[in-house]
């Protein structure tokens, strides 16, 4: 149980085009999910916390025009890294908390999307 | 500014040697507690979680939660090769909020 799955698993993409991201809880329902950005040798950074049926929060210094985030049922979480530069290169993941957790907010991870902007 | 830290290692110990990773966290209104491993190139995989004061034993890992002194570990008994990763120290305030990571410790365990 617990799965999460992410599409695609790796992308490259041209300077000034779009990407996106889809993100699925597949055997639970994810009120609440997380998009998460890993650079090399470096940790996680959390870029935005997505909720269902509303706007995401994003976290400071992320540009919410840039990477748009859209969730739109409580099994699918999407990020679109807009007009993407290379400096967009990187490891993103999503993350998903199943609904009805009261206390414990365990949250169960994709395997990732590895984005290179050439 | 809520933190988690960890000591980034690298944590090297021989196969069949027991692995100590440690955490502290600087929130007392944390509720949740988590060790995740991740291989390089991979995502975060949870291996345990832990609410409540104490010991937590699954398998040869047992996680070690003490409030009071807001610090957490993570022991790998038996240590193998195939435990060589980063682990990530992971902490939340509620259900529903976005985890706060430390940046990790990597274990290297040698044959």
């Amino acid at each position: 149980g617990a799965v999460v799955s992410q599409h695609p698993s790796w992308v490259i993409c041209k300077s000034g085009t779009s990407v996106k991201i889809e993100c699925r809880s597949l055997d639970f329902q994810a009120t609440t999910m997380f998009w998460y950005r890993q650079f090399p040798k470096q940790s996680l950074m959390l870029m935005a916390t997505s909720n269902e049926g509303s706007k995401a929060t994003y976290e400071q210094g992320v540009e919410k025009d840039k990477f748009l985030i859209n969730h739109a049922s409580l099994t699918l979480s999407t990020l679109t890294v807009t007009s993407a530069h290379p400096e967009d290169s990187s490891f993103y993941i999503c993350s998903a908390s199943p609904t009805g957790q009261k206390i414990y907010n365990e949250q169960f991870f994709g395997p990732g999307t590895r984005l290179t902007v050439l | 500014q809520k933190e988690v830290e960890q000591n980034s290692g690298p944590l090297s110990v021989p196969e069949g040697a027991i692995a100590s990773l440690n955490c502290t966290y600087s929130d007392r209104g944390s509720q949740s507690f988590f060790w995740y491993r991740q291989y390089s190139g991979k995502s975060p995989e949870l291996i345990m979680s832990i609410y409540s004061n104490g010991d937590k034993e699954d398998g040869r890992f047992t996680a070690q939660l003490n409030k009071a002194s807001q610090y957490v570990s993570l022991l790998i008994r038996d240590s193998q090769p195939s435990d060589s990763a980063t682990y990530l120290c992971a902490v939340t305030l509620q259900a529903g909020t976005a985890l706060i990571f430390g940046k990790g410790t990597t274990l290297s365990v040698s044959s």
